[in-house]
């Protein structure tokens, strides 16, 4: 597609759940980012890649968050055993070379 | 650590002029600037890298001082569609990629 996609747009979960959020970066992009926002704050970095290779997953929060970019395309952020202040907005960012970073609507996740 | 970023809102009229800052207590490499609109991704603006560049986007135009570590983004004329959060985002000394650490926004209305 034209922009980064990301799916799902919206999830609820229940807390002690695993959610896997997905990216698909724009077509040709080498580095894809994650980042995650509070409501009325700045987006906050989490890992990011460049082709398949983490670069850097300093912002992890931690263990039960991991991210994947196997084909150094689509890449999936997975948290596990999902808590309540895991809610947040989830925003995968995609770049070509470093520069510019195109961001995707987001994934909305709510754990109740 | 999160730059800061001044003021966190500003009201404006149409036709008015505004500058936000940016501060950081690390050595910059670069600073970023975007904007979001409510519910929409942020939208990158512009660049800047160590050296004192100065650039522009329409009638938006920022500038970076590396000795103090600050950038400012000046909205000039400002237009109704100027409305939205502005967020600076900083890449640290010889940081690899785009791992940007973001503030906390500045609130912009621009009223009729």
């Amino acid at each position: 597609g034209a922009g980064v996609s990301q799916s799902p747009r919206y999830k609820v979960t229940k807390r002690g759940q695993d959610v896997a959020l997905r990216c698909d970066p724009i077509s040709g992009h080498v580095s894809l980012y994650w980042y995650r926002q509070a409501l009325g704050q700045g987006p906050e970095f989490l890992t990011y890649f460049n082709y398949e290779a983490q670069q850097d997953k300093s912002g992890l929060p931690n263990d039960r968050f991991s991210a994947e970019r196997p084909e150094g395309s689509i890449s999936t952020l997975t948290i596990q055993r999902t808590e309540q202040r895991d809610s947040a907005m989830y925003r995968c960012a995609s770049s070509f070379p470093p520069g510019e970073l195109f961001f995707g609507e987001g994934s909305r996740l709510t754990v109740l | 650590q999160q730059p800061v970023q001044s003021p966190q809102a500003v009201i404006l009229r149409e036709g008015e002029d505004a500058v936000i800052n940016c501060s950081s207590s690390k050595a910059l490499y670069s600073v970023h600037w975007y904007r979001q609109k409510h519910g929409e991704a942020p939208v990158f603006l512009m660049i800047l890298l160590k050296g004192g560049e100065q650039k522009g986007h329409e009638k938006i135009s920022a500038s970076f001082n590396e000795k103090k570590q600050q950038s400012s983004l000046y909205l000039t004329a400002s237009q109704l569609s100027y409305s939205g959060t502005y967020f600076c985002g900083t890449e640290a000394e010889r940081a690899a990629g785009n791992k940007l650490t973001f503030g906390g926004g500045t609130r912009v209305l621009v009223k009729p």
